[in-house]
């Protein structure tokens, strides 16, 4: 398996753009988180879904952020307008509940740049 | 939701010193993961641990959870240059795998 695949893997953007972060989680999980990764704030859950169902929001920042999981194969972080304070890393993450579960499989994030 | 603190917030070894981790909670946990980050990288599940009291070894790293389930330590013994990166560690809450991650221990090794 090819791992949680992310992309952009970089992104770098001007205020007020509309920015569209996207992932790929391994097959056969049925949870997907993202995350955002900054100095200040460490690693913060922004939201998680099951079954492609959002489960909790309650970490997304702002009505800026939006995210969606139209099927098991992907799901989409977007965030518009975009702000500078927004630059950080976003991961989104996978995993499989089972008898041993609970292991997350990070994807290799996408580095966000709001000029 | 719950909440995990870690000590120390940075950590400089020489290389061969050993190393230690601590993860602290108010409340008491169903179970404590372990993650590692390496510069510039993504984390990295390292273990998962869920008795009271429970000892596990991966090579040169002991992980323990504390007997009330409260907190937890990662212990590196003879610290290397690859050992260098944040460890985290994250608890998983709920009936559903909503995990809430610790302050992360950055880990310096001087060769």
């Amino acid at each position: 398996d090819a791992g949680v695949i992310q992309s952009p893997r970089h992104e770098v953007t001007e205020m007020g753009q509309e920015v569209t972060l996207r992932c790929k989680p391994i097959s056969g999980h049925d949870y997907l988180f993202w995350y955002r990764q900054t100095m200040m704030r460490g690693l913060e859950l922004l939201i998680y879904f099951n079954n492609n169902v959002p489960i909790d929001d309650s970490g997304m920042p702002e009505d800026r952020f939006s995210a969606k999981m139209p099927n098991a194969s992907f799901s989409t972080l977007k965030i518009q307008p975009s702000e500078p304070r927004d630059s950080a890393v976003y991961f989104c993450a996978s995993s499989h509940l089972g008898p041993e579960g609970g292991e997350q499989f990070f994807g290799p994030g996408t580095r966000l740049t709001v000029l | 939701g719950q909440q995990v603190m870690q000590i120390p917030q940075y950590q400089h070894v020489q290389e061969g010193e050993d190393f230690t981790t601590y993860c602290n909670s108010s409340t008491t946990l169903s179970n404590i993961q372990w993650y590692k980050q390496r510069p510039g990288g993504h984390p990295v599940f390292l273990i998962q641990l869920v008795k009271s009291g429970e000892v596990k070894k991966q090579k040169r790293l002991t992980f323990q959870f504390g007997e009330a389930k409260k907190n937890s330590s990662l212990h590196i013994t003879a610290t290397q240059t690859t050992d260098v990166g944040t460890y985290f560690c994250a608890t998983r809450s709920g009936g559903y795998q909503k995990v809430t991650f610790g302050t992360g221990t950055k880990l310096q090794v001087i060769p």
